[in-house]
């Protein structure tokens, strides 16, 4: 079935520091790739998507692309703020009729002044 | 975009009851999830909820254990029954985004419990 990976936090970084989350997955067929994050206190919310191989999802700074033969949707930023830090979840929706997603573990950020 | 509001946001449960998690949202949907989150660990599909017929159920869920309702297109509860400690979690509501794009959800602030 389709798994999605995600490295392992917590990430502690320093204000203006460049960021990758690394997330791989496994899928049959052609999956839409998401990341979503989850602020102190918050629900989820889509940060970025791409839909097709070598779309590059962006939103607030942050980049993803969607890597189909490294199968892989990495997620960018080049330079962090405090306020980025919350919890990193990527995950890939592959059915096609249905709107059902495979998360990740998630990944917590934490970003220091 | 959907705005959902769940109920309630958080509780604390006693072993062996049943607690009802309400969802809201302010536009008519077809299809509802629920999810699980349980501490440390990634969201889980528990159901789908569409109007007018009995939930779909996730491997690994059951009726019996998570019965869920949908009475209109607005609005849905998920119980979660004879809970024991190992039910701590979120349990998040979540709408499909109406761009025709497979997986872009929105999603409630979540309710979190917390069994004793």
């Amino acid at each position: 079935g389709d798994s999605v990976t995600q490295m392992e936090g917590p990430v502690t970084l320093s204000e203006e520091a460049f960021l990758t989350i690394n997330c791989t997955y496994t899928a049959t067929g052609y999956p839409s790739l998401f990341w979503y994050v989850q602020y102190p206190g918050e629900g989820l919310q889509l940060l970025l998507k791409a839909t097709k191989a070598d779309d590059k999802g962006s939103n607030k700074g942050f980049e993803a692309t969607y890597r189909k033969e490294t199968t892989s949707f990495h997620l960018e930023k080049g330079s962090v703020q405090v306020s980025d830090s919350a919890v990193y979840f990527c995950a890939l929706g592959n059915i096609a009729g249905y709107s059902t997603l495979t998360f990740g573990k998630g990944t917590m950020l934490l970003v220091s002044p | 975009s959907a705005v959902i509001s769940q109920k309630p946001s958080r509780d604390i449960c006693q072993r062996g009851t049943s607690l009802t998690i309400q969802c809201q949202v302010d536009s008519q949907v077809t299809m509802m999830f629920w999810y699980r989150q349980q501490p440390g660990q990634s969201l889980t599909l528990i159901a789908t909820a569409n109007q007018g017929s009995e939930a779909t159920y996730e491997s690994g869920f059951v009726i019996d254990k998570f019965p869920i309702s949908r009475p209109n297109l607005t609005f849905s509860t998920l119980t979660v029954s004879n809970m024991s400690p190992e039910d701590s979690s979120i349990y998040l509501c979540s709408v499909t985004g109406g761009q025709g794009i497979v997986g872009e959800l929105f999603f409630g602030e979540g309710s979190r419990l917390t069994v004793l």
